[in-house]
């Protein structure tokens, strides 16, 4: 299986703030990378696909980047509703594998 | 809107087999672009894919799970299906049903139930 490996595992940011959360693959997964955001008691929503590509209805203060092991997923401007825990994903390989999150909480 | 609705028991108890069901409505579960699966989430863990089906009933299982799993798919009832068998404490999760885009293979989940606590305990 691939692994997932997300760093910071939490961080505090104040509104505004620009927010960078990473992702490494145990393998080169190209671009085979999505991110997702988890609020309390919700389903993970989609906010990435193929490492950079914006989910239609995703803000544009989203963005991601990486290639080959290493990507990021950067917030600009951080919102009050972006509190959350952010997933990343790889569909490189079968069996699809997620990363332990990133929660990002209010300073 | 497509909408998945998860369902079933959210207790089972140790070595017994959970069984979920995944209604799908405001679209067709036949919908060539997609597959369908089951994802589950453990209290404050990330997300853990468990396997996905097409409709035609080809299924893939992640292989730890493998032995214990089977997931299969109604079409004329617009649903899908997991059964999870020999259960233990380790297998209780919140477990979510959800699209599972298919591209050159099973890709990202863009479209997901509310998720169904279920509980392994005696």
């Amino acid at each position: 299986d691939i692994q997932m490996t997300q760093s910071p595992s939490s961080l505090s940011a104040s509104v505004g703030d620009r927010v960078t959360i990473t992702c490494q693959a145990s393998q080169d997964i190209t671009k085979y990378l999505n991110w997702y955001q988890q609020k309390p008691g919700k389903a993970p929503r989609l906010l990435i696909y193929d490492a950079s590509r914006l989910e239609t209805g995703v803000p544009p203060r989203f963005s991601g980047s990486g290639s080959g092991t290493d990507f990021t997923l950067v917030i600009n401007t951080l919102q009050p509703e972006d509190m959350a825990t952010y997933y990343c994903q790889q569909y490189e390989n079968l069996p699809l594998t997620f990363g332990g999150g990133t929660k990002v909480e209010t300073k | 809107q497509l909408q998945l609705q998860e369902s079933g028991p959210g207790l089972v108890k140790p070595s017994e087999t959970l069984s979920l069901t995944c209604t799908v409505s405001g679209g067709s579960i036949s919908n060539r672009s997609y597959y369908w699966g089951w994802i589950r989430q453990p209290p404050g863990r990330g997300p853990e894919w468990i396997g996905s089906v097409y409709y035609v009933g080809t299924t893939y299982y992640k292989p730890s799970l493998q032995s214990r799993v089977t997931i299969s798919v109604d079409t004329s009832r617009n649903q899908f299906y997991l059964k999870l068998s020999s259960v233990t404490a380790a297998d209780t999760a919140l477990y979510y049903c959800a699209r599972n885009v298919l591209g050159e293979s099973l890709e990202g989940f863009d479209y997901w139930g509310q998720g169904t606590l279920v509980t392994v305990s005696s």
